[in-house]
């Protein structure tokens, strides 16, 4: 299957400072991507969908303005958490979907986000 | 919109117990159907997946699932479990744009 990698792999910051999370699909164009949380011991949560070129558009209940997603080529996306706090900390997982009728997604290693 | 139910939050098991674990999903359309394993400390792997075709899917490590349009259902199936099966289990549907809407998962323990 298609290789989606996700960096850093993990990450401790400070509150107050901002982190930014890549996700590049390696062996195809991703024309859609989407970014989920997941919080211990649950399921992962769709935070937001983004398409190369246009803005994310976010789920609801997701601050758009606390996570911001840029996909600004078809191999790179990338999600900024602003001003992190303790609350924000969460493994963060993208996935990423190519064109064409295909509906799978094929999944990043994820970005375990610790904020101290 | 769609929503995906796993009726088992934790399934404990003895090595070599047949395994079983429900998956039924809401949405009128057609569907893709898939199970996720997530290994203690390690990310997402597709195990098997269902798009068309044979109801009957057959994944990595001789895990099974089984279409059943009529009940909305997508059960997963292992004959003799392991104890390296210990894991979380996610079922995911999505309508055919990528976007997954994922179970709440099943956290399988096989004792050895």
């Amino acid at each position: 299957g298609a290789v989606v990698s996700q960096h850093p792999s993990w990450v401790i910051c400070k509150s107050g400072t901002s982190v930014k999370i890549e996700c590049r699909s390696l062996d195809f164009q991703a024309t859609t991507m989407f970014w989920y949380r997941q919080f211990p011991k649950q399921s992962l949560m769709l935070m937001a969908t983004s398409n190369e070129g246009s803005k994310a558009t976010y789920e609801q209940g997701v601050e758009k303005d606390k996570f911001l997603i840029n996909h600004a080529s078809l191999t790179l996306s990338t999600l900024t958490v602003t001003s992190a706090h303790p609350e924000d900390s969460s493994f963060y997982i993208c996935s990423a979907r190519g064109g064409g009728n295909t509906a799978e997604a094929f999944f990043g290693q994820g970005t375990r986000l610790t904020v101290v | 919109a769609q929503s995906v139910s796993q009726h088992n939050h934790h399934v404990i098991l003895s090595e070599a117990a047949s395994l079983e674990l429900g998956c039924n999903y809401s949405y009128g359309g057609t569907v893709n159907l898939f199970w996720y394993v997530q290994y203690p400390g390690q990310h997402l792997q597709l195990l098997l997946k269902y798009f068309s075709g044979d109801p009957l899917v057959k994944g990595i490590k001789g895990f099974e699932a089984e279409f059943i349009k009529s009940k909305f259902s997508f059960n997963l199936r292992k004959p003799s479990v392991q104890w390296s099966d210990t894991a979380e289990y996610f079922c995911a549907v999505n309508a055919g744009a990528g976007k997954s809407t994922f179970g709440d998962g099943t956290t399988l323990t096989v004792k050895p």
